[in-house]
């Protein structure tokens, strides 16, 4: 499983966009790049995913560039509420003989 | 709501002690998988069963072990506890035909031990 590194933290203020960036530089042709979100004594929640170019949902987009090995979480106008550890996962899409490492994450600070 | 469910959501014993952590995955999922949270080792996976079989292990001790029944629940058992086994333990189910990399959260078991 490729290992990934992230900033430890960031800080924003409110109404900002945030870009995390994830190094990936072993990752497999196979593997998907997954975000989640956790806030504190809560479980992770998963964010958005995608394999390569530019993925987009209601809550953030995703950019992969095309050597795949780094991923870019950009989360729009961020809120007070976006505080939060974000985590990088990278793993491919099948159902068995994985270990799913997430790294230490990054811990994002929206101020107001 | 993620829709996985974990009880107890506190759990208080002593060293030495056994403890079972129960789980429900999201009504069709057919994977559940288990993760420890402590403060200095943060989220480290430890096992997955997918529809009642083990399918893949992490850095689980051997003191640890865990089943998924026939109706998908899944139960973690922690036996000789000790102090460092203290953390947050959480467990997570995919949907079968979809990316085991998607998964969704419970609340999480909180385990001290003293």
């Amino acid at each position: 499983l490729a290992k990934t590194t992230q900033p430890i933290s960031m800080d924003s203020y409110e109404g900002q966009e945030v870009n995390i960036t994830c190094s990936h530089n072993n990752i497999a042709t196979n593997d998907y790049i997954t975000w989640y979100q956790q806030f504190p004594s809560q479980g992770p929640r998963f964010i958005i995913q995608g394999y390569k170019t530019k993925v987009t949902n209601e809550v953030a987009s995703l950019f992969i560039p095309a050597d795949r090995k780094s991923s870019t979480l950009s989360l729009p106008r961020v809120s007070l509420s976006d505080t939060a550890v974000y985590y990088c996962l990278v793993g491919v899409l099948r159902n068995y003989g994985q270990n799913f490492v997430f790294g230490p994450g990054t811990r994002l600070s929206v101020l107001p | 709501d993620s829709g996985v469910t974990q009880t107890p959501k506190h759990l208080i014993t002593a060293t030495g002690q056994r403890v079972t952590l129960r789980c429900s995955p999201r009504s069709g999922d057919l994977s559940v998988y288990w993760y420890q949270q402590s403060l200095d080792q943060g989220l480290q996976f430890l096992i997955q069963y997918y529809n009642g079989e083990e399918r893949a292990k992490g850095n689980i001790l051997e003191r640890f072990s865990a089943q998924q029944f026939p109706d998908l629940h899944s139960e973690l058992n922690l036996s000789s506890l000790e102090l460092g086994d203290s953390a947050l333990y959480f467990c997570a189910s995919s949907a079968p035909g979809t990316s085991a990399t998607t998964q969704y959260f419970g609340p999480g078991t909180r385990l001290t031990v003293l």
